[in-house]
């Protein structure tokens, strides 16, 4: 099946300072990618669909300047959190849409802010 | 607005035992539904999906699902557990002719021996 990687896995970083997170669709070409947030034993939630060539459309509520989304090329999609706080720690993931109805998941990024 | 709701959000089988595993949406369109499974501090992935075709959807590992307008379920099902199925599982919505997900909340699910 196709395969969605993640980089980092996980990360630490300091408060205030800024984390960069990579989505990459390994096996096929994703014109349209997404991002979820997921906190401890909680659901996912839609934080923004990613485009490639055009600006990223964000869920309500989803800070568009903190969380930065640039979809550069049909493999790759990279999410900025920026200037992070401890609020901000959690479980990210993305996914690649492959066809209609078909997504595929990265493994995701745990990231803590301290 | 479209909502996904999964009842129970923890479900202990025994081993050999049935699975059953709740989901009931709400969308005023028809739906695409998805049972996605989650292992600890992994990415998800597709167990099964429903997008109009035969109502009962047959999925990886084993497990099936039935759609049923009338009650506007979804249910997970598989007819003897494995230890091995121990997860997280998430019923999850798509509508109209965007691959946006809405996801439920989630059951974990347990296995004893």
């Amino acid at each position: 099946g196709a395969v969605v990687s993640q980089h980092p896995s996980r990360v630490i970083c300091k408060s205030g300072t800024s984390v960069k997170i990579e989505c990459r669709s390994l096996d096929f070409q994703a014109t349209t990618m997404f991002w979820y947030r997921q906190f401890p034993k909680q659901s996912l939630m839609l934080m923004a669909t990613s485009n490639e060539g055009s600006k990223a459309t964000y869920e309500q509520g989803v800070e568009k300047d903190k969380f930065l989304i640039n979809h550069a090329s049909l493999t790759l999609s990279t999410l900025t959190v920026t200037s992070a706080h401890p609020e901000d720690s959690s479980f990210y993931i993305c996914s690649a849409r492959a066809s209609m109805y078909e997504q595929y998941f990265g493994p995701g990024t745990r990231l803590t802010v301290t | 607005a479209q909502s996904v709701t999964q009842l129970g959000s923890h479900v202990s089988v025994s081993e050999g035992a049935l699975v059953l595993l709740r989901c009931n949406y709400s969308s005023s369109v028809p739906p695409y539904l998805f049972w996605y499974v989650q292992y600890p501090n992994q990415g998800l992935q597709l167990l099964l999906k429903y997008t109009s075709a035969a109502t009962l959807v047959k999925g990886i590992n084993g497990f099936e699902a039935e759609f049923k307008k009338s009650e506007t379920s979804f249910h997970l099902t598989k007819p003897s557990a494995h230890m091995s199925d121990a997860a997280e599982y998430f019923c999850a919505v798509s509508f109209g002719n965007t691959d946006k997900l809405i996801f439920g909340t989630g059951t974990r699910l347990q296995v004893f021996p």
